[in-house]
């Protein structure tokens, strides 16, 4: 059965402070991702990893960056914390190469910056 | 630009009516959709998917999604809803690459 899982489920932070968000799937996918997801707005991208070490920019990827060391784990930097970072976080895994492949979630991490 | 629209910000039915779900996109190449849900405090599942082929999809939970390429629309719907489907609902979209579009959500509730 896929699996993805997330380190946290619920973190609380202080403005300034360095977090990390990971992400670990079994499925051997190529594919990773990292979205945000707020009330009224959906899901949006914040980065993509294709491949080990190779990032691709989502929607919004301000404030946040990204380590893809391994092909199972990709995780999320937030360098300088701040309120407006208060979200929903979501990973996502999918396999790659040639039709648009299903993507499987974790079960989120709801980050709150104080 | 690429954009999925689901129009239905919040919907409500009784257990046991039928139940159909919103979702348009925008960009003209025959993209491939999908639907997920999300209960309160979890991540996403997906309950059915269309690539190609006969554009009525059955899914997981009772699901079912028709694609209508005229209309653009991929909408979902279930024929007796039960109170667990209570959750969010996303519609999603891909074209060509490994990126998906998603919609803003249909928060759907569920009267006994």
């Amino acid at each position: 059965d896929v699996k993805v899982t997330q380190s946290s489920r619920y973190l609380v932070k202080r403005t300034g402070e360095k977090v990390f968000l990971e992400c670990v799937q079994d499925m051997d996918h190529e594919n990773m991702f990292w979205y945000r997801q707020d009330p009224g707005l959906g899901l949006r991208l914040i980065y993509f990893s294709y491949d080990v070490k190779m990032k691709e920019k989502g929607d919004i990827p301000e404030g946040y960056s990204v380590s893809r060391e391994k092909k199972e784990r990709f995780s999320l930097i937030l360098e300088s914390a701040s309120t407006n970072q208060t979200s929903m976080y979501l990973c996502a895994s999918s396999l790659s190469g040639g039709i648009v492949y299903e993507q499987y979630f974790g079960p989120g991490t709801r980050l709150t910056v104080t | 630009a690429q954009s999925v629209t689901q129009p239905d910000i919040h919907i409500t039915v009784s257990e046991g009516a039928s139940l159909e779900l919103r979702c348009n996109y925008s960009y003209g190449a025959t993209p491939y959709l999908f639907w997920y849900v999300q209960s309160p405090g979890q991540g996403l599942q997906l309950l059915l998917k269309y690539f190609s082929g006969d554009t009525l999809v059955q899914g997981i939970k009772g699901f079912e999604a028709e694609f209508k390429r005229s209309q653009s629309s991929f909408n979902l719907r279930k024929p007796s809803v039960h109170w667990s489907d209570a959750a969010e609902y996303f519609c999603a979209v891909g074209y060509n690459t490994d990126k998906l579009i998603f919609g803003t959500g249909t928060r759907l509730q569920v009267f006994p």
